[in-house]
């Protein structure tokens, strides 16, 4: 079956420590690549895509996110984290519908 | 622009009762989702629009879950005989086109006493 793996439940880091959330998806062929994120008390934005081309993208507030075809992989950067990036982070893969990955819950420590 | 809107925000309601919930999309969006989402979990897929047609219902967990859009813009989930297990957020989103972006809308939280 299709699946989307996130592999970190819950991620504490102080501010301005680095951040990688791992995504691993199980689809065949071409598929279209998110990262979403959910603020609290707000609804899902997105934070960046993966389309074609480049595999590493650029995403709004400083986020990055790598895909490596071999590994069926998706991973979220971020470089230094500040407290204001403490959210719920959703990995999501488009091959004919989006399917989302559990969720990483992330808290930054000022 | 007006983003996705979704209403009610909250619904309670008794379990076996009948529920509409609906979903506004962002203007010229030909495609239109449903999805459900439970405390710690992702977003779960129910259903997706192209135009006026499901193209994918197959997220529908039962024949108790169903959804419309008659004129290709706003769309309503419609469940029947609710059950407690029905509790949940349901998102709405919608894209210009099937794979593109999906931006989401501030969900309905269903909750079936």
């Amino acid at each position: 079956a299709q699946s989307v793996s996130q592999h970190n439940h819950h991620v504490i880091l102080s501010e301005a420590a680095s951040l990688e959330l791992g995504c691993n998806y199980s689809y065949g062929g071409t598929v279209n690549l998110f990262w979403y994120v959910q603020y609290p008390g707000q609804h899902l934005q997105l934070l960046l895509k993966y389309f074609s081309g480049d595999p590493l993208v650029k995403g709004i507030k400083g986020f990055e996110a790598e895909f490596i075809k071999s590994k069926f992989s998706f991973n979220l950067r971020k470089p230094s984290v500040q407290w204001s990036d403490t959210a719920e982070y959703f990995c999501a893969v488009n091959s004919n519908d989006m399917r989302f990955g559990a969720g990483t819950r992330l808290t930054v420590k000022p | 622009g007006a983003g996705v809107s979704q209403t009610p925000s909250n619904k309670v309601t008794e379990k076996g009762k009948y529920v509409e919930l609906r979903c506004d999309p962002i203007s010229g969006h030909t495609a239109l989702y449903w999805y459900r989402q439970s405390l710690g979990q992702g977003p779960e897929f129910l259903i997706y629009f192209q135009g006026t047609g499901a193209a994918d219902d197959s997220g529908l967990p039962n024949d108790r879950f169903f959804a419309v859009r008659p004129e290709g813009s706003v769309s309503t989930l419609k469940i029947q005989r609710t059950e407690r297990g029905d509790s949940a957020v349901y998102l709405c989103a919608s894209s210009p086109y099937n794979g593109d972006t999906q931006y989401f809308g501030p969900g309905t939280r269903l909750t079936v006493l």
